[in-house]
């Protein structure tokens, strides 16, 4: 079946604008998870999605990262006022549940570079 | 507060040989998973074991094995036979294992390049 998937795989834009990325779980997975991995750096944890509701958001870096879920199943991160420390690549990841019992399965991810 | 360490950042060996990679980690909980992920040339993460803290049996899958040590923190990956399509970057990762505590804590990362 489809693996999860993440729109747009590259992403460039300018110092203070505003961006989305998209991620598409794998269908009926009802946990979601997104990570920010910087060059040479292991990813980060961002935010972990249970159905729609953002169940632990402790890894958002300010508050010029927000995500929805609106639906329990697309979730899109949203950036503000973009910042070059933001350059990195987002990472999503969902599992059949939440919880360490549950493999994540990772997305390509999307490669931000804001210049 | 969770931690894991990579010490090694690259390793290169020659294809056939035997690699270990070093993950040791840090927790205050009792009850806890670590993990191994491999993120080939493509960036995709790929899963590869999961262990339980209880847990203490080394697993071997194929040319892959997994030491597993509580006394000293320490769960190490061994390559067996390298081969070049081993080549990636590999990462440890820990989680709690306590209700809503879902993330996984990552290491910086071992880039294994198997040379031929």
């Amino acid at each position: 079946g489809a693996g999860v998937s993440q729109t747009p795989s590259n992403k460039v834009t300018e110092k203070g604008k505003y961006v989305e990325l998209r991620c598409d779980p794998i269908s009926g997975h009802t946990a979601l998870y997104w990570y920010r991995q910087s060059l040479g750096q292991g990813p980060e944890f961002l935010i972990y999605f249970q159905g729609t509701g953002a169940a632990d958001d402790s890894g958002l870096p300010n508050d010029r990262f927000f995500a929805v879920r609106p639906e329990g199943s697309v979730s899109t991160l949203k950036i503000q006022r973009t910042e070059r420390g933001d350059s990195a690549v987002y990472l999503c990841a969902s599992s059949l549940k939440g919880g360490p019992n549950y493999e994540q399965y990772f997305g390509p991810g999307t490669r931000l570079t804001v210049t | 507060a969770q931690k894991v360490t990579q010490a090694q950042t690259e390793i290169s060996v020659v294809e056939k040989e035997d690699v270990t990679l070093d993950c040791v980690y840090e927790t205050r909980d009792t009850t806890y998973y670590l993990f191994w992920y491999k993120q080939p040339p493509s960036g995709e993460l790929v899963f590869l074991i999961r262990r339980n803290s209880f847990d203490e049996q080394n697993e071997i899958s194929g040319r892959y094995s997994w030491n597993f040590q509580k006394s000293t923190s320490s769960f190490n990956f061994t390559i067996t036979a390298s081969q070049v399509v081993d080549s990636a970057v590999y990462f440890c990762a820990l989680s709690e294992a306590r209700q809503g505590a879902q993330k996984l804590v990552f290491g910086q990362g071992t880039r294994l390049t198997i040379n031929p």
